[in-house]
Order: C-alpha cells, then sequence, then structure tokens
C-alpha cells in the first residue's frame, strides 16, 4: 500500500534554532518527492522537490535530503523565524500512477 | 500573475442544497485536482483530470461529482451536501500528475 508518514506530528522551538522534520514513505516505484508549507487556511505552496537522483534539495533556510535506498526524507530549517509557523507536508508521486500521495504533515510552532 | 482560482472562499449550506465550487486556472495546465482537509487526516484527493473530458476518481469521491469541459475549469458539484461533508476544499493543477502542483486560497465549506 502506498503511504507517506510524516514525524513528528507537532513541533514547538524558539525563534533562531534549528530542526528537522522526518517523511517516510512506501510510494512504489517512485518519481519524485516534495515538501509544501501551508500557512493556515492557506493553500498548500511548494519548497522543494526531489527525484530519484537528487539526494539534497535547498531553498533558502531550508533543505531537504532524500534516501531513496531507505525511502526517507527529511526537511532541515536553518535559523527559523516566527513567519516559519505553519504545517509542512511532505508529498510523494510513483512513475505509474496519476495521483499524489500525502503525508499528514507535522504543525511547526516558532516561538518568539 | 500564474495562479489557481477558487470561489467561494467560504460557504454555510443546508444539507441537500446542491452546490458547486468552481476552480479556474491560467497556466495552461493539463493536470487539475481537489482535495478535502480535515483535522488530522491531512489531504485527501477527492477527483483529479489529466485533461479536458477526462477525470478519474480519487481517494474519496462519493458525494462528489467533477467536470473538465474546458482546460481552465473544473467545478467540483455536491448534488446533495450531508453535514460530513464540511471540510476545508482545495483545488490544484499542476502540468501533468508529477510536476509542482499549484494550489487555490481554498473553499471553507459547512454543511448544517
Amino acid at each position: 500500500k502506498n503511504q507517506v508518514e510524516q514525524s513528528p506530528q507537532s513541533l514547538i522551538i524558539l525563534e533562531g534554532k534549528n530542526c528537522t522534520l522526518q517523511c517516510n514513505y512506501t510510494v512504489s516505484p517512485f518519481s519524485n518527492l516534495r515538501w509544501y508549507k501551508q500557512d493556515t487556511g492557506r493553500g498548500p505552496v511548494s519548497l522543494t522537490i526531489m527525484t530519484f537522483s537528487e539526494n539534497t534539495k535547498s531553498n533558502g533556510r531550508y533543505t531537504a535530503t532524500l534516501d531513496a535506498d531507505t525511502k526517507q526524507s527529511s526537511l532541515h530549517i536553518t535559523a527559523s523565524q516566527l513567519s516559519d509557523s505553519a504545517s509542512y507536508i511532505c508529498v510523494v508521486s510513483a512513475t505509474d500512477f496519476n495521483k499524489f500521495y500525502f503525508g499528514s504533515g507535522t504543525k511547526l510552532n516558532v516561538k518568539p | 500573475e500564474a495562479q489557481v482560482t477558487q470561489n467561494p472562499r467560504y460557504l454555510i449550506t443546508v444539507t441537500g442544497k446542491k452546490l458547486t465550487v468552481t476552480c479556474s486556472q491560467n497556466m495552461n495546465h493539463e493536470y487539475m485536482s481537489w482535495y478535502r482537509q480535515d483535522p488530522g487526516l491531512g489531504l485527501r484527493q477527492i477527483y483529479y483530470s489529466m485533461n479536458v473530458e477526462v477525470t478519474d476518481k480519487g481517494d474519496v469521491p462519493e458525494g462528489y461529482k467533477v467536470s473538465r469541459k474546458e482546460k481552465r475549469n473544473f467545478p467540483l458539484i455536491l448534488e446533495s451536501p450531508s453535514p460530513n461533508q464540511t471540510s476545508l476544499y482545495f483545488c490544484a493543477s499542476s502540468l501533468g500528475p508529477r510536476t509542482e502542483a499549484f494550489f487555490g486560497q481554498g473553499t471553507r465549506l459547512t454543511v448544517v
């Protein structure tokens, strides 16, 4: 069964600290993996996208890693800001299915 | 500006009264999809469309209909809404099922 699991469900950190969010998937055959940021009540916005051959991709203070062998990805946020408070969603695509598989997200709260 | 536009943003309706949520994109994308988002469940796909006149069921299609008569529009129809369809709905579009998806602002539907 194709699934995407994220951990932790929620996370509280202090402004300026770093954090890492995890995504494990069983989607096969794997096509690509994306991380999205979703502010409360708004549509998700893409942060990074990685294919099978890529193991690191950065977007400013966001760095995503992918280990296609263990089917794990992480999103590292450096020097967090209050505006990073949001849900972060891992989305995986398979090569032979016309759909996306969504994780349930990690809710990050950055406190001053 | 490239965007996906949903209307209305907020809707309160009564059980059984047919309604339509519109979705329009200006990026000439072929792939469009509808999702609902409920607390603790993440985004779940309702229907998707690979191109004009080509639609298919997602994970939770019961109680919903869609149509794709034009490339830019992908309305979501609830023929007889029920309270369990109270949710936050998102429309998304992309070049294909494995490329970056662009999401609308969301429609918060309440069925009483």
